[in-house]
């Protein structure tokens, strides 16, 4: 399974709302799909996991959804602190279990 | 508090072998399937594969097959990944992680500090 994910950057301005898309080449369940915030210098952070539950201590302005083989991360309102690179990740049955290229989200 | 603690940084000849530490904190090993990923310099992350840490069979990502083990030292409650004959390029982030089951089908909720290894003649 590859995981495309876009745009590859995203430039925002806080306050404005961003969409990272996460595109799958075959359907997948939605409890195999996850995404991650990395930060520059860190390790990665569960933000969602079963598409659209978010892990513990993720405020509830970022959202995931879709199904099949489209899935979408959503930041209602972006924050300072959000600007990061974002991973969407296929842990199921099926090996490997992939992540995508990663959306990187700058300031505008 | 649940941890994953990795061991510090490596500076390694082409050739030679390291092995990465990552010890469990605040939980035991046994109960959680731990994975390794790889970041190799600017570039995303990969997969490498998993270690059953109940019965310590390890499932190896193509790529990652031959020169690379993965190992529990469970008295001591550490995961380990050793690569041998190493390569310039394998210089990249090691990151173990962990997923809330026993199984690596998962998604990862906790995840090491990370391990620098920079092979260099």
């Amino acid at each position: 399974i590859v995981l495309t994910q876009s745009p590859g950057t995203l430039s925002s301005s806080p306050g404005e709302r961003a969409t990272l898309s996460c595109r799958a080449s075959q359907s997948v369940s939605s409890s195999d799909l996850a995404w991650y915030q990395q930060k520059f210098g860190q390790a990665p952070r569960l933000l969602m996991h079963g598409a659209s539950s978010r892990a513990t201590g993720i405020p509830d302005r970022f959202a995931g959804s879709g199904s099949g083989t489209d899935f979408t991360l959503t930041i209602s309102r972006v924050e300072p602190e959000d600007f990061a690179v974002y991973y969407c990740q296929y842990h199921g049955n099926s090996y490997p279990n992939t992540f995508g290229q990663g959306t990187k989200l700058e300031i505008k | 508090q649940v941890q994953l603690v990795q061991s510090g940084s490596e500076l390694k000849k082409p050739g030679a072998s390291v092995m990465v530490a990552c010890k469990a904190s605040g939980y035991t090993l046994t109960r959680h399937a731990i994975i390794w990923v790889r970041q190799a310099p600017g570039q995303g992350l990969e997969w490498m594969g998993w270690i059953n840490t109940n019965t310590g069979n390890p499932t190896y990502a193509q790529g990652f097959r031959g020169r690379f083990v993965f190992s529990l030292d469970t008295s001591v409650n550490t995961a380990y990944l050793l690569i041998s004959s190493l390569k310039a390029e394998d210089s990249a982030v090691y990151y173990c992680a962990r997923t809330p089951s026993g199984s690596y089908s998962d998604a990862f909720h906790v995840w090491g500090q990370g391990t620098m290894v920079t092979v260099s003649s």
